[in-house]
């Protein structure tokens, strides 16, 4: 069992809809948890970053942790074409010296 | 603010070759990442340097891969000789933190390996 599981889609939505992108974790010890964006040919953009549990919002982009249930989640309100790539969640826990523990990304598309 | 720096963007190369990488990182950040990123897969860390050491080259196949960072400021990453199974991206990231947090990332090298 891989310590971060992520859906590799590919997540196909229509214009407009709120999309919501998933990952498990499996190491209770992860305190920081990350999403990252990756468009074709590009290398990670960071989207949003959280400390422990619960809730941040940055314009179109919300990230929730529940670390109960070692799931977190990225919601996108009002969907774009240009949003369509693909989204990597990363973790990192002090004990681990912070070590970034990847998801394998999942493929967003959003139709015009 | 300029971005993390990479060359060359694409290389083809034939098994038992001899490949380089080069990165400049943002300016100030003294941590510097070099992933492999296989087509469907997240990134894995090769190694991670602060300044001029490195902190974490457990993933490295060291027999076959080098990297350094020279005056702490740009990176290279040599692979001699490559194997098939290398054919990825190489990203490299750099950060103002020590923690991990917030990696900036080039555009990455796409290496074919025929």
């Amino acid at each position: 069992q891989k310590e971060v599981e992520q859906d590799p889609g590919p997540l196909s939505v229509p214009e407009g809809a709120i999309v919501s992108l998933n990952c498990t974790y499996s190491n209770s010890a992860f305190q920081y948890f990350m999403w990252y964006r990756q468009y074709s040919r590009k290398g990670p953009e960071l989207l949003m970053y959280t400390y422990s549990s619960g809730n941040k919002e940055d314009g179109r982009f919300t990230a929730q942790v529940d670390k109960s249930s070692k799931y977190i989640s990225l919601f996108i309100r009002d969907s774009q074409p240009s949003d369509s790539a693909t989204y990597l969640c990363a973790m990192s826990a002090l004990d681990s010296n912070y070590q970034l523990i990847w998801g394998a990304g999942t493929k967003l598309i959003i139709k015009p | 603010e300029a971005g993390v720096a990479q060359s060359p963007r694409y290389k083809i190369i034939e098994k038992r070759q001899s490949v380089a990488f080069w990165c400049n990182p943002i300016s100030g950040h003294a941590t510097l990442y070099w992933y492999q990123q296989i087509l469907g897969q997240g990134p894995k860390l090769l190694i991670q340097f602060q300044n001029n050491g490195v902190v974490d080259d457990s993933q490295l196949p060291k027999d076959r891969f080098s990297a350094e960072r020279l005056k702490g400021v740009d990176s290279t990453l040599k692979i001699q000789p490559a194997k098939l199974e290398d054919s990825a991206v190489y990203l490299c990231a750099s950060s103002f933190f020590t923690t991990n947090e917030k990696l900036f990332f080039g555009s990455g090298t796409q290496l074919s390996v025929l």
